[in-house]
Formats: structure tokens, sequence, C-alpha cells
């Protein structure tokens, strides 16, 4: 079984552009989210989204990320304009079931890196 | 807000020693438990987790997690570490909620196995 694909797996930018990442999930699975892992830090959630809606954004700084998942299977996170602080490895993951099940695995991709300069 | 805290940053043993990584939360109600594993230049794996029944729980490579519910704690344990243990671990919890499946993790333990 194929896992969650991201890409690219590095990306150096200047502070003040933009960035895209693309995530592709696991087959079947409903439910995919980003994460933001800081350098010595654990993941933090950014924003989970239920087939093409989201569930939670609570987290991500809507003034600067959007993120979208367009028919329910891939994903895209940008950013716009980036920040020094933005440096971080993003990590996407899927799982299986539905909203509301709480004994539900998260399988995570292999994360892109990326460095603001 | 439920947090999640993984005392050691660093740990250095030698192979054969023994492991364990701790692990607490602070959220009072129902939780769901996992140790996740990052392998040198690899992505996050799971290692295990607990829902519900025994508390002790069995992941792969030898690894296993007692949760303790009045200690709020989840430590990871390994009777004899080998070098391929080298890697970054980290405990995460969740809670069923409204907004889903929200997983909150801790800082992360590295270990270091001397061979």
């Amino acid at each position: 079984e194929a896992g969650v694909a991201q890409s690219p797996r590095y990306k150096i930018i200047e502070k003040r552009q933009s960035v895209a990442f693309w995530c592709n999930p696991i087959s079947g699975h409903a439910t995919l989210y980003w994460y933001q892992q800081i350098l010595g830090q654990g993941p933090k959630l950014l924003i989970q989204f239920q087939n093409n809606g989201v569930v939670d954004d609570s987290q991500l700084p809507k003034d600067r990320f959007s993120a979208e998942r367009l028919k329910g299977v891939d994903s895209t996170l940008k950013i716009q304009p980036a920040k020094l602080e933005d440096s971080a490895v993003y990590l996407c993951a899927s799982s299986l079931m539905t909203r509301g099940t709480s004994t539900d695995t998260q399988y995570f991709g292999p994360g892109t890196r990326l460095t603001v300069l | 807000a439920q947090s999640v805290s993984q005392h050691n940053h660093h740990v250095i043993l030698s192979e054969a020693a023994s492991l364990e990584l701790g692990c607490n939360y602070s959220y009072g109600g129902t939780v769901n438990l996992f140790w996740y594993v990052q392998y040198p230049g690899q992505h996050l794996q799971l290692l295990l987790k607990y829902f519900s029944g025994d508390p002790l729980v069995k992941g792969i490579k030898g690894f296993e997690a007692e949760f303790i519910k009045s200690k709020f704690s989840f430590n990871l344990r390994k009777p004899s570490v080998q070098w391929s243990d080298t890697a970054e671990y980290f405990c995460a919890v969740n809670t069923p909620n409204n907004a889903g499946n929200m997983l909150t993790f801790g800082g992360g333990t590295r270990l270091m196995v001397k061979p």
C-alpha cells in the first residue's frame, strides 16, 4: 500500500516570497492533516480536512497560510508571504475514519523541509 | 487545552541497556495515546497505540508502553536497545472532541544508542 506522498521534499525561499506544498494521502483516507514541526519541537496541527471540508483550522495563521483539498483527495498548503519563523518541516498525515471517530490512526508523509532566508 | 510533556530531550544509551522514556499528558478525560518514532532521514511511523483495554501495550520492534491513568502517564519501554533504535520518539494524545481527531504531540526525545 502506498503511503502519504508529499512534494517537494525541500524548499528554500527568501522572506516575503510565496511557497506551496502538495500532499497526496493514502487512497481511501477521508481525513487529511497538515502539521508544522519546528526544529526541536513536536508537530503542531495547522489544519484538518474531512473529505473536502475544513474540520479544524484554529491554529492556522490565516493572514498568511491557506490550504485547500479540492475533490477530497490531494491537498495544497500555501504560505504567502513567508516569514523567517515559518522555517520548519511541514508534515501531511491522513487517516481512514470519518469525523468523530477518535480511535483512528494517522499516517504521516516524509514532510517538506522549508527554509526561509 | 491538553498538553503533552516528554521529560527527557536527549538520551544516550549503550546497546543492550534498558530504555524508559517518560510521557505525561494534562487532559483529565478519556484519551487515546500514541508513540511515534522518526528514524534518521525517515518519516514519522507509528510505534504503538492505546485506545482501551489492557493498559500494557506492545508495539513493533520489542517496544511496549504502559498507560497509568492515575499518573496521566504513558511511558515507553524496551528491555534491551539496539543501535538501530537510534531515532527521535514522540508521544501523542488525542481526545474525542467535536472537531475530530486532533493529535497533540510532546516535544520529542532524541535517543542515541552507542554500539
